[in-house]
């Protein structure tokens, strides 16, 4: 069935690093790609996202780029700090409200 | 203010018996979804809804029932809690012209 594989699962970065995470998606029907960020006890919250007729998208010290030949797609957050520590989550749909979740990257941003 | 809002919160029960978690937003939009949150599983969508008494399965439907008879409500039906369904929901809602997706603030169920 569809899914969305997201990378890494755990990633540790030091304050001022830069930040990839990784999500190859399924259903080539895919046509809009989220990311969210949930604090801990949080709602998801939506930081950026993209559409598949967008290669690249940003936003302050965050970027999504899209790779649909390849069905990838990544989050760049760059300068680092540490409330950027959080869980993130992409997310692909294909159509209508239909949304398929990466399980999630537990980012650390050590001071 | 715009939200979604969910009750109850916090639900600890027991196995087989019914409850319902209710999901309400006041923004107006076509489109409702109920997702469950386990760790390491990321969220996985339960049903969704894209407009009055329309509704479609998710990737995990089994053991859930919802319904939509009014545009704002979108409750989550548990007719026989097991153990297994012990988990975080969120509601979430969406206008049907627009990408966001606005989430309620979760509802944690623990199912004994």
């Amino acid at each position: 069935g569809e899914n969305v594989e997201q990378h890494p699962s755990t990633l540790s970065v030091q304050e001022g690093d830069s930040a990839v995470i990784k999500c190859t998606y399924s259903d080539s029907a895919s046509n809009y790609f989220p990311w969210y960020k949930q604090e801990l006890g949080k709602r998801p919250q939506l930081i950026i996202d993209i559409r598949s007729n967008v290669g690249e998208k940003k936003d302050q010290r965050i970027a999504v780029t899209l790779n649909k030949t390849a069905k990838h797609f990544s989050l760049h957050i760059t300068e680092t700090q540490p409330e950027d520590s959080a869980v993130y989550f992409c997310a692909a749909s294909p159509w209508g409200f239909k949304t398929i979740f990466g399980a999630g990257t537990r980012l650390f941003v050590k001071a | 203010e715009a939200q979604v809002t969910q009750n109850p919160r916090y639900l600890i029960t027991v196995t087989g018996k019914k409850l319902t978690v209710t999901c309400s937003q006041n923004m107006n939009h076509e489109y409702m979804s109920w997702y469950r949150q386990d760790p390491g599983l990321g969220l996985r969508q339960i049903y969704y809804s894209m407009n009055v008494e329309v509704t479609d399965k998710g990737d995990v439907p089994e053991g859930y029932k919802v319904s939509r008879k009014e545009k704002r409500n979108f409750p989550l039906i548990l007719e026989s809690p097991s153990p297994n369904q012990t988990s975080l929901y969120f509601c979430a809602s969406r206008d049907s012209s627009l990408d966001e997706q606005f989430f309620g603030p979760g509802t944690r169920l623990t199912v004994l």
